[in-house]
Formats: C-alpha cells, sequence, structure tokens
C-alpha cells in the first residue's frame, strides 16, 4: 500500500521562509504524481493552494510555490504571515483515477 | 458562483446505512469529475471515492470498497454517497470536491456534513 509521507509538524517564524515536503514510502515524486497542495484551518474545508506540481490556484498569493525538490513534491511559503498556520495537505494522484492525501503537516508560526 | 453544498449527514447506528448529497451550482457539473474526501475528528483528509464526468466510472478507497457507491445525477447537478454496513471507524466530516479538468487535483471543495456512526 502506497503511503505518502509528510512531515507531522513544522514551525516558521513571522516573515521566514519554510518549505514542507510530499514523499512517497516507496519511490520518487515526478510531475506524474500532480502533487497538489492544500491548507486547512481548524473547522473549515480545505482550500486548495497548489495543483500540477507549481500552478498557484486563483487568488493564491505568489508567497506560495510548489515544485519538486529531489524526490519529492515541495510547498514553499516566503515570508511567512501568521494567518498562514494551518493545517498542509499534499495529495499524488496514484492513476485510475485515485488519489492519496498525505498525513499533513501542522505549520505553527511563532 | 460555484459553490458545492453537501447534506445528509446525522447520526446513524453501526451496520446502518445513510445517503450523502452534495448540489452543485454554478458551473456545468456534467462535465467534471467529482470526488467524497472526509476527515475523522482530528485526523487527517482521506480519499473516498470519485467518479467521471458521464458517471460511467468509478473508484473507491480500500477502506470502504464493496460499502459505499458514488453516484451522480447530471440532470439534478448532484453528487451521492450511498453508505452502507457503516462503522464506527466511518465517523467524520464528508466533503465533495470538484476535480480540476486534466490537473487531478481539487478546485472547488464544499462545506462538508458529518456524519457519526454510534450506538
Amino acid at each position: 500500500q502506497t503511503v505518502v509521507t509528510q512531515e507531522p509538524s513544522f514551525s516558521v517564524s513571522p516573515g521566514g521562509t519554510v518549505t514542507l515536503t510530499c514523499g512517497l514510502s516507496s519511490g520518487s515524486v515526478s510531475t506524474s504524481y500532480y502533487p497538489s497542495w492544500y491548507q486547512q484551518t481548524p473547522g473549515q474545508a480545505p482550500r486548495t493552494l497548489i495543483y500540477s506540481t507549481n500552478t498557484r490556484s486563483s487568488g493564491v498569493p505568489d508567497r506560495f510555490s510548489g515544485s519538486i525538490l529531489g524526490n519529492k513534491a515541495a510547498l514553499t511559503i516566503t515570508g511567512a504571515q501568521a494567518d498562514d498556520e494551518s493545517d498542509y495537505y499534499c495529495v499524488l494522484y496514484m492513476g485510475s483515477g485515485s488519489v492519496v492525501f498525505g498525513g499533513g503537516t501542522k505549520l505553527t508560526v511563532l | 458562483e460555484v459553490q458545492l453544498v453537501e447534506s445528509g449527514g446525522g447520526l446513524v447506528q453501526p451496520g446502518g446505512s445513510l445517503r450523502l448529497s452534495c448540489a452543485a451550482s454554478g458551473f456545468t457539473f456534467s462535465s467534471y469529475w467529482m470526488h467524497w474526501v472526509r476527515q475523522a475528528p482530528g485526523k487527517g483528509l482521506v480519499w473516498v471515492s470519485r467518479i467521471n464526468s458521464d458517471g460511467s466510472s468509478t473508484s473507491y478507497a480500500d477502506s470502504v470498497k464493496g460499502r459505499f457507491t458514488i453516484s451522480r445525477d447530471n440532470a439534478k447537478n448532484t453528487l451521492y454517497l450511498q453508505m452502507n454496513s457503516l462503522r464506527a471507524e466511518d465517523t467524520a466530516v464528508y466533503y465533495c470536491a470538484r476535480e480540476k479538468r486534466l490537473h487531478r487535483a481539487f478546485d472547488i471543495w464544499g462545506q462538508g456534513t458529518m456524519v457519526t456512526v454510534s450506538s
């Protein structure tokens, strides 16, 4: 069974830069997995940030960016703000219309 | 306004059934693949199921295969999730989500509906 891995937690200082990653328990993440990223605050529905590795969803500020770093997908937040404190999830496409979520990263801004 | 609105959640006993609905508006529903995603209390997001645009093809997570059925009525702009043989571990907020065409990602989410399986 494929497991998508994310850091359970991360912290960043206001104004700082942080990179969250999304990997596979076996193998490397490539653009063929169509990595996407979602932000969720408690009690709210997820918000789409990035799709197809590095395309920002409508209305998402350009301080959010996506990439492939080594064998993982990555979400970089540049100039972190207090309201970036959220849970972040990556999703990888596994073929046949199915996708898998990572376990999520809880980002603290302090 | 592009919108997805879920309904049908509630409290159900183990072994029971429930049907969730997701009403779509503001876009051509019949052109999009649709998904269900769930989130147990305090846990992460988990993909449940997807259906293609005309309803002819479906996929399920192993945890719900054989118990849940996804369907759609394009004339009513509505997505469904029929949930049978419910278990305590199915307790979650269920979100419907639209798949962004050609990008294998979700671009529009509903607000979610809570399903609680308990005696």
